[in-house]
């Protein structure tokens, strides 16, 4: 079982809708979660952190955290073509992995017109 | 604006000709952070700095080593690249790594192996 999954996509979404990105992690321990997105060739950007159990709100963007279910997911609200990008879910374990984030391989979005 | 900078954006090197990357950052972070990023997988980080203190990856070739002779700047030195080592490097900061914790990324060197 990996770390942390994601399904890779494409997701695909017609402009306006609601995007909703999907991550699972295996640690039990882990304490913080993060959404990363990437556009082809780029870097990784932060756009999203949560901490705690429930919502995150910041602008069209929210974080859901479901410790219990080891579930952590991103909904993009009026996706918009320039959100089309891959979504990038990272962990940070507290078990074994010392100070350092864990990766999965991305959910790739397509917001079409 | 504070930011992380990498230099050069894009490196071209023959097989088995040393080759070093370059990160910088004004944040003022404790923690610098090297990846490894190959098309279509994750980042798979390589090391990282807490100041001064180096962590190596268990999973890290010896191929790969790293120097920070400051806060500011951390350097990726690849001792004999091979055709593998091709892929996207970034470098990334964090404060006290036990407080916030989020990352936050250069704009990465994209290495090509002849």
């Amino acid at each position: 079982q990996k770390e942390v999954e994601q399904n890779s996509g494409p997701l695909s979404v017609p402009e306006g809708a609601i995007a909703s990105l999907n991550c699972t992690y295996s640690d039990r321990g882990s304490q913080s979660f993060f959404w990363y997105r990437q556009y082809s060739g780029k870097s990784p950007e932060l756009i999203m952190f949560i901490y705690s159990n429930g919502d995150k709100e910041d602008g069209r963007f929210t974080a859901q955290l479901n410790k219990a279910s080891q579930y952590v997911s991103l909904l993009i609200r009026d996706s918009q073509p320039s959100d089309s990008a891959t979504y990038l879910c990272a962990v940070k374990r507290l078990t074994g992995g010392g100070n350092k984030l864990t990766f999965g391989t991305g959910t790739q979005l397509k917001v079409e017109l | 604006d504070a930011m992380v900078i990498q230099n050069p954006r894009y490196q071209v090197t023959q097989f088995g000709k040393p080759v070093t990357l370059s990160c910088s950052q004004t944040l003022n972070h404790n923690v610098m952070y090297w990846y490894q990023q190959k098309s279509s997988q994750a980042p798979k980080l390589l090391f990282h700095y807490y100041d001064k203190d180096f962590n190596n990856e268990a999973d890290t070739p010896d191929n790969f080593q790293s120097r920070r002779p400051n806060t500011s700047f951390c350097f990726l030195d690849i001792r004999s690249p091979g055709l593998g080592d091709a892929a996207m490097y970034l470098c990334a900061t964090s404060r006290d790594p036990s407080n916030s914790y989020e990352q936050y990324f250069g704009p990465g060197t994209r290495l090509t192996v002849t």
